[in-house]
């Protein structure tokens, strides 16, 4: 069956240090979202992706894409304490419209 | 303000007593799901509508019953609610489609003892 598979589960970061967060499913995707999750608040949407090797920035939030589209990668330069929280990726696959959610990876941020 | 409503946001009950946890978009959207959170589990698909009338279940739809009578609204009925449900549940809803972004309730915690 489809599944998503996310790692590191936690994180615990200097303020200033860089992270990232790998996703990867067991067939090849349509899509991928990502999705921040502040402790105590609800999931909310940061980006998708669609094309093999796509690479999209926000500020200092870079995601990826894999080529063959089975993985994904969000990595957050020069952490502040505002981001912390849970990142969540999201697999979609052609003909469903449903997602399967990673596990998740928490973050801290020690200043 | 473009936003999902649960409620209610906290709810303790006991074993086996009847629950319903309310769930509507002002968004106009057409898939709407539910979503239970547990620790390491990470976000798991409970039920989904793709329109008024037309549910289908996700990945733990055991226990769990829903409805879409009203494009707005779709409700989570807990029948005979068991302590392996309690869970943080979240709502969603989103445009329809492929690759549109899910919007998130604010969640219910939900303890059964």
């Amino acid at each position: 069956g489809q599944q998503v598979m996310q790692i590191p589960q936690y994180q615990h970061v200097q303020e200033g240090e860089d992270f990232t967060t790998y996703c990867n499913s067991s067939t090849t995707l349509s899509n991928i979202q990502w999705y921040k999750q502040r402790p105590g608040g609800h999931p909310v949407f940061l980006i998708q992706l669609v094309k093999s090797g796509e690479v999209k920035k926000q500020k200092r939030l870079t995601f990826q894409f894999g080529e063959a589209k089975k993985n994904s990668s969000l990595h957050i330069t020069a952490t502040q304490t505002t981001d912390v929280g849970t990142y969540f990726c999201a697999g979609g696959w052609s003909g469903t419209y449903k997602y399967i959610f990673g596990t998740g990876t928490r973050l801290k941020v020690l200043a | 303000e473009a936003q999902v409503t649960q409620n209610p946001r906290y709810l303790i009950t006991v074993t086996g007593k009847k629950l319903t946890v309310t769930c509507s978009q002002n968004m106009n959207h057409e898939y709407m799901s539910w979503y239970r959170q547990d620790p390491g589990l990470g976000l798991r698909q409970i039920y989904y509508s793709m329109n008024v009338e037309v549910t289908d279940k996700g990945d733990v739809p055991e226990g769990y019953k829903v409805s879409r009578k009203e494009k707005r609204n779709f409700p989570l009925i807990l029948e005979s609610p068991s302590p392996n449900q309690t869970s943080l549940y979240f709502c969603a809803s989103n445009l329809g489609g492929k690759g549109t972004e899910a919007f998130f309730g604010q969640g219910t915690r939900l303890t059964v003892v």
